[in-house]
């Protein structure tokens, strides 16, 4: 069964500070893995979305890495600021039988604090 | 360009009732993808449309019908409520089938309540 966990379930830091969200997934084949911000009330907006070929993608403050090896995944937050208090999705799509699949991850829940 | 647009936002409804979500897409994508968002189960797969016909299918039970129209508009159907049918109802758009490479925008979901 494909699957994706995420780690930590939950996470507060200090306003400033850096983290880092981790992704294992067990889908195979892999075609590509997407982390998603979704603010509280609102739909998930794409933050990057790597290839089986690429192992970090950047987007402003967003630095996500892909170990296909070892079917990893991270999420580094630099200078958090309390506008990414939100869940952070991990998302991997997989070929099936019918095509492709996506498969999602639970979220972390990511809090910023002054 | 405007962006994947839901309605209504909120519904409540009573158990055994039917009711029906509307998705419209962004101008010129065919790919319309329905979730679940539950805070117990995050988000989980109802179905994809792409061009008018249904191209996968999570594990949901009968009651969770959809639809693409010729304009690539979306609607989902959920009959015979349930309490635990309580939930926020996603879709996203995309110009190819999800799971490609391309880029899904999600919608601002509609948060359906069953009492």
């Amino acid at each position: 069964k494909n699957q994706v966990e995420q780690s930590p379930q939950s996470l507060i830091i200090l306003e400033g500070k850096n983290c880092t969200l981790q992704c294992n997934y067990t889908v195979s084949p892999f075609s590509n893995l997407r982390w998603y911000k979704q603010d509280t009330g609102r739909g998930p907006v794409s933050l990057t979305i790597m290839t089986f070929s690429e192992n970090t993608k950047s987007n402003g403050r967003y630095t996500a890495t892909l170990d296909a090896d070892t079917k990893q995944s991270s999420l580094h937050i630099t200078a958090s600021q309390l506008s990414d208090s939100a869940s952070y999705i991990c998302v991997v799509s997989g070929n099936s039988n019918s095509g492709y699949a996506l498969n999602f991850g639970k979220g972390t829940s990511l809090l910023v604090t002054p | 360009k405007a962006g994947v647009t839901q309605t209504p936002r909120y519904l409540i409804k009573t158990r055994g009732q039917q009711v029906t979500l509307s998705c419209s897409p962004i101008s010129g994508h065919r790919s319309v993808s329905w979730y679940q968002q539950t805070p117990g189960q995050g988000l989980q797969f109802l179905f994809e449309y792409f061009s008018e016909t249904q191209r996968n299918k999570g594990n949901f039970p009968g009651r969770f019908s959809g639809r693409q129209f010729s304009n690539s508009r979306s609607e989902m159907n959920v009959s015979t409520l349930e309490l635990g049918d309580s939930a926020l109802y996603l879709c996203a758009s995309s110009l190819e089938p999800s799971g490609s490479s391309y880029e899904q925008y999600f919608g601002p979901g509609t948060r359906l309540t069953v009492t």
